[in-house]
């Protein structure tokens, strides 16, 4: 088993749809979540970043996080083109990169 | 354009010749990470540095491979006697320590094709 698991997708959803998007884990250790946003041919970009249980809302983004599910998600409100992507979460016991695992990756299409 | 840069973009070469890359951090970031992303998969952690100080290596990171960054401003990845295993994206990330948190801005990455 993996220590970090997505569903690979694609995921294809219409515009304006919201997005749902989530990984497990097995470590629970594990205390800092982060979501990335990868274009194709792009490195990846830092969408929330949350501590321990619970949501955080950024304009369109909400970030849960279940420390005793192991699982947390990224819903993506009023999706758009531009949405279109790979979404990257990344988990770590410590806050300092070094230790950052993250997931394969769940590739996301919004048709319009 | 402050972010982080690499050269180059992409890299073809053949089986057991030497490539090197560059990345140049955002300038006032003390940490430099490089990672390694295959197709389908999420970066993987190869080495990193604080200022100058490469402070640990993953055990992805065989003898072939070498990175420095002298003076703690612009790194450099080597891998000598490419293979074809060796064929992936490979990304470089800055970030400040600041306050506890460590956030990452990643470069675009060099793909390197080994053939």
């Amino acid at each position: 088993q993996k220590e970090v698991e997505q569903d690979p997708g694609p995921l294809s959803v219409p515009e304006g749809a919201i997005v749902s998007l989530n990984c497990t884990y097995s470590n629970s250790a594990f205390q800092y979540f982060m979501w990335y946003r990868q274009y194709s041919r792009k490195g990846p970009e830092l969408l929330m970043y949350t501590y321990s249980s619970g949501n955080k809302e950024d304009g369109r983004f909400t970030a849960q996080v279940d420390k005793s599910s192991k699982y947390i998600s990224l819903f993506i409100r009023d999706s758009q083109p531009s949405d279109s992507a790979t979404y990257l979460c990344a988990m770590s016991a410590h806050n300092y990169g070094q230790n950052f695992v993250f997931g394969p990756g769940t590739r996301l299409s919004v048709l319009p | 354009d402050t972010g982080v840069s690499q050269d180059p973009r992409h890299k073809i070469t053949k089986r057991g010749q030497n490539v090197t890359f560059r990345c140049d951090p955002i300038s006032e970031h003390n940490r430099l990470y490089w990672y390694r992303q295959t197709l389908g998969q999420g970066p993987e952690f190869l080495t990193y540095f604080q200022n100058e100080a490469q402070l640990e290596k993953s055990r992805l990171l065989s003898d072939r491979f070498s990175a420095e960054r002298p003076k703690g401003s612009f790194s450099t990845l080597e891998i000598q006697r490419t293979e074809q295993g060796d064929s992936a994206m490979y990304l470089c990330a800055s970030s400040l320590i600041l306050g506890g948190t460590d956030t990452q801005y990643f470069g675009p990455g060099t793909r390197l094709t080994v053939l």
